[in-house]
């Protein structure tokens, strides 16, 4: 089946840094990526939608300057947290959604972030 | 607005044991309801889906059937396996939420020989 690529698995970082996750369709061409969060105990939530060529969509109360989605090419969408703050620790999960897989979303593995 | 509630976990269970994990939703509309699973090192797969009321997904031996009634999409497997072993992810998307599904906390699963 498809399969999404996301890494690092795993960063801890100091606060004031940035930090970059990859998020790569390794068999179908995903012109839409999507990025969530999960804080301990809660839901994963939508942080953004990512499109192939153009601006990322965000959702209401994610900060767009804070969170760089970068999605240039059809295979490969980053998701920076520039300056990173302890209250940016969560875990982020991307997905793919696979236009010849009758719209099938396929999910990476997720990064559990850790800012010291 | 849409949520999703989710049993806690994290559930340790004996094999050949029989598993339900309660999933309730609340949305507008008519929404579909999902159940992912995420394996030990692995992303989020879909498990299984129903898209109406009475619909019953199904995948692996485990069921769940979409209950408009009490809003209610429980998971059951009637013998679980080690590997079984994983965290479940109960979800809803609405014809109306564009790109939003809704998750669940999830529920950590340990199967135990």
């Amino acid at each position: 089946g498809a399969v999404v690529s996301q890494h690092p698995s795993r960063v801890i970082c100091k606060s004031g840094t940035s930090v970059k996750i990859e998020c790569r369709s390794l068999d179908f061409q995903a012109t839409t990526m999507f990025w969530y969060r999960q804080f301990p105990k809660q839901s994963l939530m939508l942080m953004a939608t990512s499109n192939e060529g153009s601006k990322a969509t965000y959702e209401q109360g994610v900060e767009k300057d804070k969170f760089l989605i970068n999605h240039a090419s059809l295979t490969l969408s980053t998701l920076t947290v520039t300056s990173a703050h302890p209250e940016d620790s969560s875990f982020y999960i991307c997905s793919a959604r696979d236009p010849g897989g009758a719209g099938k979303l396929f999910f990476g593995s997720g990064t559990q972030l850790s800012v010291l | 607005g849409n949520s999703v509630t989710q049993m806690e976990g994290p559930v340790t269970l004996s094999e050949e044991a029989f598993l339900t994990i309660n999933c309730t939703y609340t949305a507008t509309g008519y929404p579909s309801l999902f159940w992912y699973v995420q394996y030990p090192g692995e992303g989020l797969q879909l498990l299984l889906k129903a898209t109406k009321a009475d619909d019953k997904g199904s995948n692996k031996g485990f069921e769940a059937t979409y209950r408009k009634e009490t809003t209610s999409f429980h998971l059951e497997k009637g013998s679980v396996q080690v590997s079984d072993s994983a965290v479940y992810f109960c979800a809803t998307k609405g014809s109306n939420t564009g790109n939003q599904f809704y998750f669940g906390t999830g529920t950590s699963l340990t199967v135990i020989p």
